[in-house]
């Protein structure tokens, strides 16, 4: 099925650091979703973008809708502990009938 | 209280045996969806329900058979489990028109031996 490229696969940072992800494809996105998921947890939903060149943030997390429609990026500022997790992006298509294309997750790891 | 609650949240079962994932939801939602997660592969869509009269199977649908017994209710069956089955299970949720967002629940962790 369709995949979405999801980059880097882990990072590692220092507490205080800003990082940066993306999730690309070949296909166009009408919709790009952001979730976390905590060890032993499911997904939750951070930022959901619907239109192109969109950028929306919550708290200290900003996601952008790319103005190709083809990728999205996730930018987290002055990293704290608790932002370990594995952040996941999903995509919706036209004529996808409510189906998400997800990404195969960034393991952020956040060193004290 | 959580809006999408599963039962159980750890379950280990024998080869062949017959097992029930349950799903339930306050969020007053009418579409409900089953995805496994396992390492490496991302989260996969096994069945997706749109109403209490509405089934569709997802990517990896084979193995699996799935009932909405209710608007807030969907469970997922493996109906002769197999080591292959041995996954993360998530039920999600979403509204019926105009967003796309899921809201997921804790997780089922089924380890078949």
């Amino acid at each position: 099925g369709q995949q979405l490229n999801q980059s880097p696969q882990s990072m590692f940072i220092q507490e205080g650091e800003d990082v940066s992800m993306n999730c690309t494809s070949s296909s166009i996105f009408n919709t790009w979703l952001w979730y976390k998921q905590d060890p032993g947890e499911g997904p939750v939903l951070l930022i959901a973008l619907y239109k192109a060149g969109e950028l929306t943030s919550n708290g200290r997390l900003t996601a952008q809708f790319g103005t190709t429609r083809k990728d999205s990026f996730l930018n987290i500022s002055a990293s704290i502990p608790s932002d370990v997790g594995i952040y996941f992006c999903a995509g919706q298509r036209g004529g996808s009938n409510y189906k998400l294309t997800f990404g195969k997750g960034t393991l952020l790891t956040v060193n004290p | 209280d959580a809006d999408v609650t599963q039962t159980p949240r750890n379950r280990i079962t024998k080869t062949g045996k017959r097992i029930m994932l349950e799903c339930s939801q306050t969020k007053g939602h009418d579409r409900m969806y089953w995805y496994r997660q396992d390492p490496g592969l991302g989260l996969r869509l096994i069945y997706y329900s749109f109403d209490v009269k509405d089934i569709n199977k997802g990517e990896i649908s084979d193995g699996y058979s799935v009932s909405r017994q209710a608007q807030a209710k969907f469970s997922l069956s493996l109906e002769s489990a197999i080591p292959n089955q041995t996954a993360l299970y998530f039920c999600a949720t979403s509204t019926a028109g105009g967003s796309y967002e899921q809201y997921f629940g804790p997780g089922t962790r089924l380890t078949v031996t």
